[in-house]
């Protein structure tokens, strides 16, 4: 079975400073992982995804995230918070059979 | 210019309505997905098709109904069985991929629906 848990539910730091994002998925498959964002009253957009080519993802906006099977995570990592940075983050692991499971997300708050 | 749109934005619905929120793609996906969120409780799929004129239950497929004519359309209706409908609705869309070739899902901006 395939589920996700995103450890924070909200996490606050302040301009310039990083940002950490936590997520540990539990998944039968050798998983397919992904990260998106969500600003108020929009859709979801995708920030990366992981699909086995490399354990280091990068994605758009100066994210990153890295695989660790070991560990069953997938953090979301960014050097330094921008005020446009703040939004809900939403972890995804999916599986063969195209179907998506959605942690419950992290809300971020950006401090000026 | 692709992607999913979805209408209207916000939509209000008296109590003992019927409403249907619309949602198209021109991404040339076979699979399409209708979401329910709620504050603080992340996303609930409520109906997902993976080709035209087939679809399946999702985790709270209860009062809500779906049709898949079109393999660009997935309109999703609120019945007034569903007790509690005010909630953000979104409509997603992907390829289905090879075994062991996974694909991102693409989102519509969402309807805000409200009853009233």
């Amino acid at each position: 079975a395939q589920s996700v848990t995103q450890l924070d539910s909200h996490v606050s730091v302040s301009e310039g400073t990083p940002v950490l994002l936590r997520c540990n998925y539990s998944s039968s498959y050798s998983p397919s992982l992904f990260w998106y964002v969500q600003h108020p009253n929009k859709g979801l957009q995708l920030l990366l995804k992981y699909t086995s080519a490399a354990t280091l993802v990068k994605g758009i906006n100066g994210f990153e995230a890295e695989f660790k099977k070991s560990e069953t995570s997938f953090h979301l990592t960014k050097p330094s918070a921008h005020m446009s940075d703040a939004a809900e983050y939403f972890c995804v692991v999916s599986d063969p059979g195209n179907q998506f499971y959605f942690g419950t997300g992290t809300s971020l708050t950006v401090i000026p | 210019d692709g992607g999913i749109t979805q209408s209207p934005k916000y939509l209000f619905r008296k109590e003992g309505q019927n409403v249907t929120l619309s949602c198209e793609q021109n991404l040339n996906h076979d699979a399409m997905y209708w979401y329910r969120q709620d504050p603080g409780q992340g996303l609930r799929l409520i109906y997902y098709s993976q080709i035209v004129n087939d679809f399946q239950k999702g985790d709270i497929a209860e009062g809500y109904s779906v049709s898949r004519e079109k393999k660009e359309s997935f309109p999703l209706t609120v019945t007034s069985a569903q007790k509690n409908p005010t909630a953000f609705y979104l409509c997603a869309s992907s390829i289905v991929g090879l075994a062991g070739l996974y694909n991102e899902q693409f989102f519509g901006p969402g309807t805000r629906l409200t009853v009233l």
